[in-house]
């Protein structure tokens, strides 16, 4: 059964640039069918797509986000990352990596975050 | 960006009731649209995928339907487990974008 681990500093500093890590276990980065993406939730709120990626290295990004995101996966670690630099306050959240399966139903695919990390806590405070 | 509005924002039920959660895009989404659940503390699980593809171990109280803008979630009989945060996503098209949740609360 896959499952997904975030992993990088709970404190950033304002300005400064957050990083995570999302390990991927009991499956393989390096799948067809699957895109790996990564999702925020600020305290007491909603949830915001940041941006997804697959093991080719394509990827999708939020517009509201892009200038300041870098996706990134390592084949080798079983791994995908996040980069998101100039941090405020606002990017204060709890980010969660998920993976999202791909599938055919004729004629169409579908898609879906089927299988989530358990997320971990940012804080953007000097 | 298509938005996603969900109605209500907050619904009080009690055990046994029905329950229905409705979701709209600001534009048509075919059937790509899918239901999470998330409790406090814990990452969204997937509920239902392609609007009314019931996931492997969730209860068939649970129930999505419609198309195009408008869809709706559906719990038959409310159980103890099921009062959580509702939401709703849209996988149409980048960036993929969720409703704003339902919480489901003990009335």
């Amino acid at each position: 059964q896959v499952q997904l681990q975030e992993s990088g500093p709970g404190l950033v500093k304002p300005s400064e640039t957050l990083s995570l890590t999302c390990t991927v276990s009991g499956g393989s980065v390096n799948s067809d069918n699957y895109y790996w993406n990564w999702i925020r939730q600020p305290p007491g709120k909603g949830l915001e797509w940041i941006g997804n990626i697959y093991y080719s290295g394509h990827r999708n990004y939020n517009p509201s986000l892009s200038s300041r995101v870098t996706l990134s996966v390592d084949t080798s670690k079983n791994q995908f990352s996040l980069r998101l630099t100039s941090v405020t306050a606002a990017d204060t959240a709890v980010y969660y990596c998920a993976r999202e399966d791909e599938q055919y139903s004729s004629p169409y695919y579908y898609y879906y975050l089927d299988v989530w990390g358990k997320g971990t806590t940012v804080i953007v405070s000097s | 960006d298509i938005q996603m509005t969900q109605s209500p924002s907050s619904v009080s039920a009690s055990v046994g009731d029905r329950v229905t959660i409705t979701c709209r895009a600001s534009q048509g989404v075919g059937s790509w649209l899918a239901w999470f659940q998330q409790k406090p503390g814990r990452a969204p699980k997937l509920l239902i995928s392609s609007t009314s593809t019931l996931q492997s171990g969730v209860p068939s109280r649970f129930s999505g339907s419609g198309s195009g803008t408008d869809f709706t979630l559906t719990i038959s009989s409310l159980q103890p487990e099921d009062f959580a945060t509702y939401y709703c996503q849209q996988a149409h098209s980048f960036p993929r974008t969720f409703g704003q949740g339902t919480k489901v609360e003990v009335k």
